[in-house]
């Protein structure tokens, strides 16, 4: 079945701290990825998205995102954190043939100064 | 350009009463996601319509209906409702049909059943 994994419920890094956010998905071909990102009281925005090619996805707010096959991973990362960061960050999933993306559980991010 | 807009934004029920949670959906798309969200879960694909029609379900019972109209707004109907449905429940629109394309989403609709 197709499912997408996020691995850590909860995460808490220093501002200025490097942040990584493990997702794992599996699907029988290579999925299109996202990753989204909620506020408090909010809808979700979307950070980033992985089609094809270039394997080191570029998104918005300085968040990067690396495609890699033989891990079926599709980890978040950003160099330095700031405080607006914290927020709670999915990792979905989806492909042309389906109907639906789906979602990880969510990991919350916690920024300490 | 107008984005996603959901109300109402919080209702309460009680067990038993149908709800109806309208959505907006983003200029010029025509396809319309409605997610269930359980407090410190993820989104759960309930259905999604295209061009007026159911275009596919998630693992929800058929007391869980919707509606897409002309202009691609779009109805979540629950009847009978129960205690687990209470939830945020989210609406997203896309250009495309299915699960490739980039979902804008409403702010969502929170339900909450005594």
């Amino acid at each position: 079945a197709q499912s997408v994994t996020q691995p850590d419920i909860h995460i808490t890094v220093s501002e200025g701290a490097s942040l990584e956010l493990r997702c794992n998905y599996s699907y029988g071909a290579t999925p299109y990825l996202f990753w989204y990102v909620q506020s408090p009281g909010q809808g979700l925005q979307l950070l980033l998205k992985y089609f094809s090619g270039d394997t080191l996805v570029q998104g918005i707010k300085g968040f990067e995102a690396e495609f890699k096959r033989s891990q079926s991973s599709f980890n978040l990362r950003k160099p330095s954190v700031h405080w607006s960061d914290a927020a709670e960050y999915f990792c979905a999933g989806g492909n042309t043939g389906g109907f639906k993306t789906i979602f990880g559980a969510g990991t919350r991010l916690f920024v300490k100064a | 350009e107008t984005g996603v807009t959901q109300s109402p934004t919080h209702l309460i029920k009680t067990r038993g009463q149908q709800v109806t949670l309208r959505c907006s959906s983003q200029s010029g798309h025509n396809t319309v996601s409605w997610y269930q969200q359980a407090l410190g879960q993820g989104p759960q694909f309930i259905f999604q319509y295209y061009r007026e029609e159911e275009n596919g379900r998630g693992n929800f019972p058929p007391r869980f209906s919707g509606l897409q109209f002309p202009n691609y707004s779009s109805e979540l109907n629950v009847n009978a409702l129960e205690l687990d449905d209470s939830a945020l429940y989210l609406c997203a629109s896309s250009l495309a049909s299915g699960g490739a394309g980039e979902l804008f989403f409403g702010e969502g609709s929170r339900l909450t059943v005594l």
